[in-house]
Parts: structure tokens; sequence; C-alpha cells
């Protein structure tokens, strides 16, 4: 697609579920990374693609938060017996190559919501 | 660690005059730099960047300066628009540290009184 594609877009979960969360990101981009956002602050970092190797994942608050990339395309965020903190807007972006200095294209976020 | 920041949380201009968006960072590592806007319900959309051999770009509408002596950015855009109304993050990326992804800040929410 012409950008990042997320979903998705909302979802409401009980405390204790798994959510899934899927990120396509622009077609042909190496770089891939999920941010995760809280209300009125900016993005923090969570984990990084270069293809289908998660090369960075420190910025995980947790071992209940899983990413993969298997293909090296699609990536889903996985987070398991979710907590009310963890309610937040996940982002993810995409970059055309491995340089650090090449922008990162967002997505509109999956807005999660843990009741 | 990295920190980024911005020193006007918030900003009202009136239509038609120019914005200057303000950011301090504190790792003088930073080598690279953007400037993002935010509406709500949306992802940052990129509006532009610059590397820290340079002190000075310029796009559509819009300029980025980077001081590295003071380790200050900021964004300026002329003939502000309704549309323009959104947040603004700052974020840099410090390479040597081997690491690629972006340090952002809170944000400046830039309110265009029509």
């Amino acid at each position: 697609g012409a950008g990042v594609s997320q979903s998705p877009r909302y979802k409401v979960a009980k405390r204790g579920q798994d959510v899934a969360l899927r990120c396509d990101p622009i077609s042909g981009h190496v770089s891939l990374f999920w941010y995760q956002q809280a209300l009125g602050q900016g993005p923090e970092f969570l984990t990084y693609f270069q293809n289908e190797a998660q090369l960075d994942k420190s910025g995980l608050p947790s071992d209940r938060f899983f990413a993969e990339r298997p293909e090296g395309s699609v990536s889903t965020l996985k987070i398991q017996r979710t907590q009310q903190e963890d309610s937040a807007v996940y982002l993810c972006a995409s970059s055309l190559n491995s340089n650090s200095n090449q922008p990162q294209h967002f997505g509109d976020g999956t807005r999660l919501s843990i009741l | 660690g990295e920190s980024v920041g911005l020193h006007l949380p918030t900003l009202s201009v009136q239509e038609g005059d120019n914005s200057i968006i303000n950011c301090a960072y504190s790792n003088s590592a930073s080598d690279y730099f953007i400037w993002y806007k935010q509406e709500s319900g949306k992802g940052p959309q990129f509006i532009i960047d610059i590397r820290s051999n340079m002190d000075k770009r310029q796009g559509q509408r819009v300029t980025v300066l980077l001081n590295k002596t003071v380790k200050h950015l900021s964004l300026q855009i002329a003939a502000t628009q309704p549309g323009d109304s959104a947040v603004y993050f700052c974020a840099e990326n410090a390479d040597q540290t081997g690491a690629n992804n972006l340090f952002f800040g809170t944000g400046t929410r830039l309110t265009v009184i029509p």
C-alpha cells in the first residue's frame, strides 16, 4: 500500500486477555519499528526489526510483550495477560533501509484500552 | 540517557503569522533529527529532517534550524494556516549507540486562530 497500515484501529480487551496488533509496513521497507504512545506523551520505542531479524527489543516493558516479523514484511505485536497500564496507542513505523539517517514513516496506530 | 524536550508545551498563533517551535536535546552524539506533525487520531507525519552536519534546511513553508553548540532545534512554519494546527514533535537518533530508534520529546500543541 501507499503507507503503513495498522489493524485493528481500536481494540478493547479485559485485563488478563491476550491481544495481537498487526502492522503492514510500506512495501520494500527493510526496517520496522514499534512504539508505544501514552496520552499526551511522545512515542516511546519498543522494538526494531531489520527484515525478519529483531535487532533491538530493549524498549519492551516486560516479558508479556512479544513481537515478530517472520517473513520480513508484516509484523505482529502480541501482549499477553494484559494489564491496565498497557492501555496506550501502539504505533508502527517503517523506513527504507537500515541506515539510521532515514525518516521513519508511521501508521495511524492501534488504540488499546484494557478494562 | 538521551533526553529530548520542548520549551513550550502550547503555542497559539494568528492565521498568516509565522510559527516557531523549539526543542532542546541533551545527547551531543545525536546526528539526525526529525520533526513530526501529529493530528488527533493519526500517527506522526514526517515534516522535515536534518543531519548534524547541517545547521539549516528548508522545505515547503517550513525551515528547521539546528544549533549544536547549545543543542537546540527549531521548526519555523511560514504563513501558518488552520491546517497546521496539531501537536509537533522533535525526535533524535543517536547512531553512535548502534540504535536505530528515535527518541521523542513530549510535543508542542500548535493552535492556529483564524
